[in-house]
């Protein structure tokens, strides 16, 4: 499958602090870039998405931005709240793969 | 809607075995696709359809046959089941957007299977 890089594999925060998380991809053909998150024992749930003909969309405290020249795409978490602890995951159509995951969590 | 459903939640099989996983939607979707999920792992794909009797082959399909025989079920068969095959089952349907591959995937509650 496409070779899609998602970094950082672990990410630790204060509760209130913002977290950022990257996805690199190798496939120029895309034009949609979604984020999930899953919950410990529950299923993949999309969270935000963006299409290639726009550089950033936010829903309340979640932003995703792209930057296609440099093939990667983030997600953007603010003012973070305990709920927010999950394992998140990019993904990209074309080859139907996920990053590696990102687990998260917020330290109270 | 019950929207995307998986039978059984759990299963044990010994090595050897074989079974289907079950996997239906309700919402019309075209596509339809299976993973697994390995602990502290991300979702790797086993199968997929793009619609009724067609079927491809995703990054992991050995030891696993898939079918679409219509637009609401697509099951997964594990021809004779290995310890390797311990993991959870996600099956996800999607619907088709103009222009892009694959739009927001609906994801079952999964199937917790072990194979001893």
């Amino acid at each position: 499958g496409e070779n899609v890089e998602q970094h950082p594999s672990t990410l630790s925060v204060q509760e209130g602090d913002s977290a950022v998380i990257k996805c690199t991809y190798s496939d120029s053909a895309s034009n949609y870039f979604p984020w999930y998150k899953q919950e410990l024992g529950k299923r993949p749930q999309l969270i935000i998405d963006i299409r290639s003909n726009v550089g950033e969309k936010k829903d309340q405290r979640i932003a995703v931005t792209l930057n296609k020249t440099a093939k990667h795409f983030s997600l953007h978490i603010t003012e973070t709240q305990p709920e927010d602890s999950a394992v998140y995951f990019c993904f990209k159509g074309e080859k139907l793969t996920f990053g590696t995951g990102t687990r998260l969590t917020i330290i109270p | 809607n019950a929207g995307v459903t998986q039978t059984p939640k759990f299963q044990v099989l010994k090595t050897g075995q074989s079974m289907t996983l079950q996997c239906a939607q309700d919402m019309n979707h075209e596509y339809m696709s299976w993973y697994r999920q390995d602990p502290g792992m991300g979702l790797r794909l086993i199968h997929y359809s793009v619609g009724a009797g067609i079927t491809d082959q995703g990054e992991v399909p050995n030891g696993y046959n898939v079918s679409r025989s219509t637009t609401e079920d697509f099951p997964l068969r594990l021809l004779s089941a290995a310890p390797s095959q311990t993991s959870v089952y996600f099956c996800a349907s999607s619907y088709s957007i103009t222009g892009l591959a694959w739009g927001e995937q609906f994801f079952g509650p999964g199937t917790r299977l072990t194979v001893l």
